[in-house]
């Protein structure tokens, strides 16, 4: 079975870390990349960047150059984000989803089943 | 960066009937790279149309894409109870990757 499996809930205190782990199982890590968008509460979904599940290249949203950072672990087919300097403004639903290929420019056929971070003092 | 802007905000229909989803796009997306998701509460999206107008696995054929350029339909022909969710378009062919502001169909 093709998925992809989120680490559980956070709860940060302003200007802390987080890092979200993706794992994924069923299917070659290497042939897909990963991408991760953000959902606030009642905002519209935001993709922050992407992986190149092979090469380990990235690239980042504007929006979120410089507070995010996207890893992979090939042994162990998992990604991972960390977004450092936490606000309240990052609390939100975070997914990690498959594209259908290598390549940034496709559409996510599989997603995780998001991660909760909360962000409070 | 591309804006997509999704509309009606909100679609009220009983099971049964059809709903027209729009989607346009502030300039023209490239190669037609645009999707369509399904989202319920609590869960994450789900793939319906990729392409602009190619089904994803395992989705059922009440619903349909089309359009080209920066005008883009989702069809559902006729409504099951399950569909009732929140729709979302994305334009993946230009960086970054976007999404519209969602459409709510809800049971009337």
């Amino acid at each position: 079975q093709v998925q992809l499996v989120q680490s559980g809930a956070e709860v940060k205190k302003p200007g802390a870390s987080v890092k979200v782990s993706c794992k994924a199982s069923g299917y070659n890590f290497m042939s897909h990349a990963i991408h991760w968008v953000r959902q606030a509460p009642g905002q519209r979904l935001e993709w922050m960047g992407w992986i190149n599940s092979a090469s380990g290249k990235t690239q980042y949203s504007q929006n979120f150059q410089g507070s995010v950072t996207i890893t992979r672990d090939t042994s162990a087919s998992t990604a991972y984000m960390e977004v450092s300097g936490l606000r309240s403004e990052d609390t939100a639903v975070y997914f990690c989803a498959r594209s259908r290929s290598t390549y940034m420019h496709d559409d996510f056929d599989i997603w995780g089943q998001g991660t909760l971070v909360t962000v409070s003092s | 960066e591309i804006v997509l802007t999704q509309s009606p905000g909100t679609l009220s229909l009983s099971p049964g009937e059809r709903a027209t989803l729009s989607c346009r796009a502030s300039q023209s997306v490239s190669s037609s790279y645009l999707a369509w998701y399904q989202q319920k509460p609590g869960q994450a999206p789900r793939l319906l149309i990729y392409s602009a107008s190619s089904r994803a696995a395992a989705v059922p054929d009440r619903f349909s894409g089309s359009g080209s350029g920066t005008d883009f339909t989702l069809t559902i022909s006729r409504l099951e109870p399950e569909d009732f969710a929140v729709y979302y378009c994305q334009q993946y062919g230009s960086s970054p990757l976007t999404f519209g502001g969602g459409t709510k169909v809800e049971i009337k």
